[in-house]
C-alpha cells in the first residue's frame, strides 16, 4: 500500500517557538493533502487542504497566520505552527490521495504529537 | 447538527458476538463513504469503502442509504484484534478537492 511519512512524530517545545512538521509521500505523487488535529477521545478535525503550488484552504476557525501551510512539490507538504502556546498541543495528523476522485482512498502519516510547555 | 455523526460508544462486546454501528451524514452532496479504523494512538487506517449497493468483505459488510443519509458497519464473529475506534468519513466535493469529514468515531472493546 501507499506509504505517508511523517516527521517529527513526537515534539516537545516551550511557549512562543514555532514548530515544522512534515509530511511526505514516499511512493506515490499527491497533489492535495489534508492536515487535521486530533484532542483525546474526539474526532480529527480538518484544519486545511493543501494543494501543490497553490496556497491552502483553511476551514473555518484556523488561523491561517497560526498554522503556516506549504504544499511545495507533489511528495511533500508542511505545516508550521508558529509562537505556539499550551493550546496548541495536540495530535496533527496529514493525509494524502493517490488519485483526485472522489473515490480515492486516503492514507495517513503516523501523525505527531505536540506539546507545548 | 455535526457533519457525521457516530454514537461514540464504548460497545463492549464478547467475542464471537455480532455488532453493528451506525453513522448519519448531513451534507446530501456527499459522494463517497468509508470505515477507518483507528487504533489508540495511531493513524487511521482504510476497513473499507462503502458501495451504494452494499458490500462485505469477510465479516466486515457495509451498507449506504443514500435516503436516510446513513451508513452502516456490521461485524460478525468479533475476536480481540477488533478492539479499535472505527471512524466514519464521508467527502464531498468544494472547491476542486474532495473534502473528507470524519465522525468522532465508535468505540469497541472485545473482551474474551
Amino acid at each position: 500500500g501507499a506509504v505517508v511519512s511523517q516527521h517529527p512524530s513526537r515534539v516537545i517545545c516551550k511557549s512562543g517557538t514555532s514548530v515544522k512538521i512534515e509530511c511526505r509521500s514516499l511512493d506515490f505523487q499527491a497533489t492535495t493533502m489534508f492536515w487535521y488535529r486530533q484532542f483525546p477521545k474526539k474526532s480529527l478535525m480538518l484544519m486545511a487542504t493543501s494543494n501543490e503550488g497553490s496556497k491552502a484552504t483553511y476551514e473555518q476557525g484556523v488561523e491561517k497566520d497560526k498554522f503556516l501551510i506549504n504544499h511545495a512539490s507533489l511528495t511533500l507538504s508542511t505545516l508550521t505552527v508558529t509562537s505556539a502556546h499550551p493550546e496548541d498541543s495536540s495530535f496533527y495528523i496529514c493525509s494524502a490521495a493517490k488519485t483526485s476522485g472522489f473515490a480515492g482512498e486516503l492514507f495517513f502519516g503516523e501523525g505527531s504529537r505536540l506539546t507545548v510547555l | 447538527r455535526k457533519e457525521v455523526e457516530q454514537d461514540p460508544g464504548p460497545f463492549n462486546v464478547p467475542e464471537g458476538a455480532t455488532v453493528a454501528f451506525n453513522c448519519t451524514y448531513s451534507n446530501s452532496a456527499s459522494q463517497s463513504f468509508f470505515w477507518y479504523r483507528q487504533d489508540c494512538r495511531k493513524e487511521p487506517k482504510l476497513l473499507m469503502s462503502v458501495y451504494s449497493s452494499g458490500n462485505e468483505d469477510g465479516r466486515f459488510t457495509a451498507q449506504l442509504n443514500r435516503a436516510s443519509q446513513y451508513i452502516s458497519l456490521l461485524i460478525r464473529d468479533s475476536k480481540l484484534s477488533d478492539s479499535a475506534t472505527y471512524l466514519c468519513v464521508v467527502r464531498h466535493a468544494s472547491g476542486g478537492s474532495y473534502i473528507p469529514t470524519f465522525g468522532r468515531g465508535t468505540s469497541l472493546i472485545v473482551h474474551p
